[in-house]
């Protein structure tokens, strides 16, 4: 059973416009963490946020906001007012309290001038 | 600044031939990882090490290889490359349990 689940295999919107990129996970653990991580087309994978489950604040960072609801398993990226240097590929990941992460597919964002 | 280098970034090889990937952190972090990232894919997770304890995924070909002679450094080999290992491969680093971070990657080609 896939754990993330990022339904937007790809997402086109226009400078300026708020894009929302959603992102589900499914775990039985009740410690986990979540992430996020941008991929320019550079290639490098950069780490955005990590959030863990005991946490359900939102966190805003500049244009950057996450929006994590557990009774729906769900941890949202907003980004607004969108700008170019945004179009990347995004991931969701997810951690069961081991080494290791479990990324979702992956959205891939396109900002149009 | 501390980082996750990865060198070559770019890597040519022949078919068979075999080939080496580096990675080197600043970050003194215990665990490093070794993932194969194909075009419009998620990067898979071929093994990692938590100081010198090796982890390989079971479904990792034996094809690959690693090495960690200190914490700084983590080797990738590939015996012999076929055509579908043509990937990106990144390499990560984490304190235990903690955020993985990523180098800027080394994309290989196989002729």
């Amino acid at each position: 059973a896939q754990k993330v689940t990022q339904a937007q295999t790809e997402i086109s919107v226009v400078e300026k416009e708020d894009v929302t990129l959603d992102c589900v996970y499914e775990t039985r653990d009740t410690t986990y963490y979540l992430f996020w991580y941008k991929q320019p087309p550079s290639g490098e994978l950069v780490f955005l946020i990590r959030r863990n489950s005991f946490d359900e604040q939102n966190e805003i960072s500049g244009r950057y906001s996450w929006n994590f609801q557990k009774s729906t398993s769900s941890f949202n990226f907003t980004i607004t007012a969108s700008q170019v240097v945004d179009s990347a590929v995004y991931f969701c990941a997810l951690s069961e309290g081991d080494d290791k992460i479990i990324f979702g597919k992956g959205t891939r964002l396109h900002i149009l001038p | 600044d501390a980082m996750v280098i990865q060198n070559p970034r770019y890597q040519v090889t022949q078919f068979g031939k075999p080939v080496t990937l580096s990675c080197s952190q600043t970050l003194n972090h215990n665990v490093m990882y070794w993932y194969q990232q194909k075009s419009s894919q998620a990067p898979k997770l071929l093994f990692h090490y938590y100081d010198k304890d090796f982890n390989n995924e079971a479904d990792t070909p034996d094809n690959f290889q690693s090495r960690r002679p200190n914490t700084s450094f983590c080797f990738l080999d590939i015996r012999s490359p076929g055509l579908g290992d043509a990937a990106m491969y990144l390499c990560a680093t984490s304190r235990r349990l903690d955020t993985q971070y990523f180098g800027p990657g080394t994309r290989l080609t196989v002729l």
